[in-house]
């Protein structure tokens, strides 16, 4: 347990559906990021968010739309969604922009259909 | 940009025996950090060991260590005394840190470790 949650765990979606991907963490910390794990790619980082602020867009497309409302929370909304945008969607935390560790959330595993 | 390769996929080891799980990076940045990842069945990252770029000693963290070769650029870890538990993907990973946007962490493609009774 490392104190970061995602809920849901397991999504089906189809690709004209909208849902949101959700991440929690209570550990004071203020930077915030999503990652994608594809099967047969390393991991992604996709957005940063620091005390709220996106600071980092890694040419993902616009059918992902991050939110930050506050610095415990992070959102990931999806929208025609194609298939190959099915994955394991990581969402971790630290408290400031250069510590060391990340906490890692246990992901949300995406299926698009 | 940064680049890192894990040339092992998969591996055996027997239980209570040591193994070396291989990373090779690439930056011109002086200053990144290094990382390793375990990630169980159940999907979380998480953190293992980091080392420094200017750190002068190899971590290490209770039955992990990473064997540290600047000038070769790689960053192995091994893992002592084997247990059942540690069978999962491990990713190596280097931080670049851009002031004031965050760590932007680069993987590997992970090495998958079974442990063996």
């Amino acid at each position: 347990e490392t104190g970061v949650t995602q809920t849901p765990r397991h999504l089906v979606m189809g690709m004209t559906n909208k849902k949101s991907l959700k991440c929690e963490q209570h550990l004071g910390h203020n930077a915030m990021y999503w990652y994608k794990q594809s099967a047969k790619k390393p991991l992604e980082l996709m957005f940063v968010y620091n005390f709220k602020e996106q600071t980092e867009n890694n040419s993902v497309p616009s059918r992902f739309s991050p939110e930050c409302p506050n610095s415990s929370h992070l959102f990931l909304h999806l929208h025609t969604l194609q298939p190959e945008d099915s994955a394991l969607y990581l969402c971790a935390s630290n408290e400031r922009w250069d510590s060391t560790e990340a906490f890692f959330g246990q992901g949300t595993r995406l299926t698009v259909v | 940009a940064q680049k890192i390769t894990q040339t092992q996929p998969g591996m055996f080891v027997q239980e209570k025996e040591a193994v070396t799980l291989d990373c090779t990076y690439d930056t011109s940045d002086p200053s990144y950090g290094l990382f390793w990842y375990k990630q169980p069945s159940s999907g979380e990252m998480i953190f293992l060991i980091y080392q420094g770029s200017y750190d002068q000693q190899n971590a290490t963290e209770g039955r992990y260590s990473l064997n540290f070769q600047k000038a070769r650029k790689s960053a192995n870890l091994v893992i002592s005394a084997s247990q059942l538990g540690d069978s999962a993907m491990y990713f190596c990973a280097m931080r670049e840190v851009v002031k004031a946007a965050g760590n932007k962490l680069t993987f590997g493609g992970g090495t998958r470790v079974l442990v063996k009774p």
